[in-house]
């Protein structure tokens, strides 16, 4: 257990759904993060939210809307996603978005897109 | 941008010692992190080197050369549950004032009798 929740743990959605992800944190962290990860492919950036402010946006299509109500909580809005979009998406926390501060990441959300 | 480097899978007996490289290009590093992945669970972190040499903790000790674009992550007395994914990570200087860890591919290795 990192401190770093996610639900739901598996998700299956067809191309036309909106579903949630989400994540939550009782780490006292400042900064929240969504990765994605696929087979064979290294974790990607996808959002960086630090004091509630996204700071970073890495190139994301559309269909992937994040929201940071708080600093404990993120979500990760899904809309006519792709086959594509498959994969292991991961959520992290820090202390803030400075050097040296580790990650502590949750257990994921594993998402087919039918 | 970045580029970061490591082999995709490695190989080793129950007790043996094994070093992970990384190696990596970027512009504004500000420090380089290993994780390790078990299969199904959470990155967990193992080590954060900034300066030059050789940080030990354990049975684990990861290594730092700027100068080179260069880590390794060094697993001493290896036991089975060791078998999992090691994931370099560089930080790097992103936009007003954060640093941004960005990973590599991962290193799968396996831990054998």
């Amino acid at each position: 257990e990192t401190g770093v929740t996610q639900t739901p743990r598996h998700l299956v959605m067809g191309m036309t759904n909106k579903k949630s992800l989400k994540c939550e944190q009782h780490l006292g962290h400042n900064a929240m993060y969504w990765y994605k990860q696929s087979a064979k492919k290294p974790l990607e950036l996808m959002f960086v939210y630090n004091f509630k402010e996204q700071t970073e946006n890495n190139s994301v299509p559309s269909r992937f809307s994040p929201e940071c109500p708080n600093s404990s909580h993120l979500f990760l809005h899904l809309h006519t996603l792709q086959p594509e979009d498959s994969a292991l998406y991961l959520c992290a926390s820090s202390q803030e978005t400075g050097t040296g501060t580790e990650a502590f990441f949750g257990q994921g959300t594993r998402l087919t897109v039918v | 941008g970045q580029n970061i480097d490591q082999p995709t899978e490695m190989t080793a007996t129950e007790g043996a010692i094994v070093q992970i490289n990384c190696t990596y290009q970027t512009s504004g590093f500000n420090g380089l992190f290993w994780y390790q992945q078990h299969a199904g669970e959470a990155p967990t972190f193992l080590s954060y080197n900034v300066l030059d040499g050789l940080e030990e903790k354990g049975r684990f000790s990861s290594f730092l050369s700027r100068s080179k674009g260069y880590s390794y992550l060094l697993l001493k007395e290896l036991q089975m549950k060791d078998s999992a994914s090691y994931l370099c990570a560089v930080s790097q200087d992103a936009s007003g004032g954060s640093y941004i860890p960005t990973f590599g591919r991962g290193t799968s290795l396996i831990v054998h009798p």
